[in-house]
């Protein structure tokens, strides 16, 4: 079975500052994984997508993910928060269990003037 | 926007009842996704269909069903609705049926269930 984690309910940051937003993975067969930002009442936003090749993915707002496989890690970060990034971040996996996304529980960002 | 749209945006309705919620998918798009998001199971796939015919199955209920029409549109069709499926129904669409496709999105159907 696939699972995703999302280790912290919520992330703090002021703004300005460099964010990251953890996540790790389980999967079988190579990992494909996914990052998702879910605004108020709005449905899931693709942000950036790893399938293969270089390590970090530059992805859509700025944001930018590094797979380390090792760690069964892809963390998402963000040189410089803005207010505007606050919003819920979900973290999805696919393998070869099939094509339906598997995702984390989510994480809440905060980022404060 | 995504360009997948989902009708309607919310649903009202009593136990018991059934409900049929739509989706479109993005121009192009073959494959069909609906998940269900609620407080307590968070997000979790329901459901594939690509090109009209069923292709995966997660945690769907007996209760409900889904299907593809010939000009790909979508409708997850709850029936003797409980409390307990209260919950933000999305659809997402792909290109095709690829580990690699990304999966689009749509606004999401909120049902409430009274």
């Amino acid at each position: 079975a696939q699972s995703v984690a999302q280790p912290e309910d919520q992330v703090n940051v002021a703004e300005g500052n460099p964010l990251t937003v953890k996540c790790t993975y389980s999967v079988s067969g190579n990992p494909y994984l996914f990052w998702y930002v879910q605004y108020p009442n709005r449905g899931l936003q693709f942000l950036l997508k790893y399938i293969t090749g270089d390590n970090l993915v530059k992805g859509s707002y700025g944001f930018e993910a590094e797979f380390n496989k090792s760690q069964t890690s892809f963390h998402l970060k963000k040189p410089s928060a803005l207010v505007s990034d606050s919003a819920l971040y979900f973290c999805a996996v696919r393998g070869n269990a099939g094509n339906m996304l598997t995702f984390g529980g989510g994480t809440r960002l905060m980022v404060k003037p | 926007d995504s360009g997948v749209t989902q009708t309607p945006k919310h649903l009202i309705t009593a136990t018991g009842q059934r409900v049929t919620l739509r989706c479109s998918p993005r121009s192009g798009d073959l494959s069909v996704y609906w998940y269900q998001q609620s407080l307590d199971q968070g997000l979790q796939f329901l459901i594939q269909y690509y090109n009209g015919e069923e292709r995966a199955k997660g945690n769907i209920l007996e209760r409900f069903s889904a299907q593809q029409f010939p000009d790909l549109h979508s409708e997850l069709n709850l029936s003797s609705l409980e409390l307990g499926d209260s919950a933000l129904y999305f659809c997402a669409s792909s290109a095709g049926d690829y580990r690699t496709d990304t999966q689009y999105f749509g606004p999401g159907t909120r049902l409430t269930v009274l």
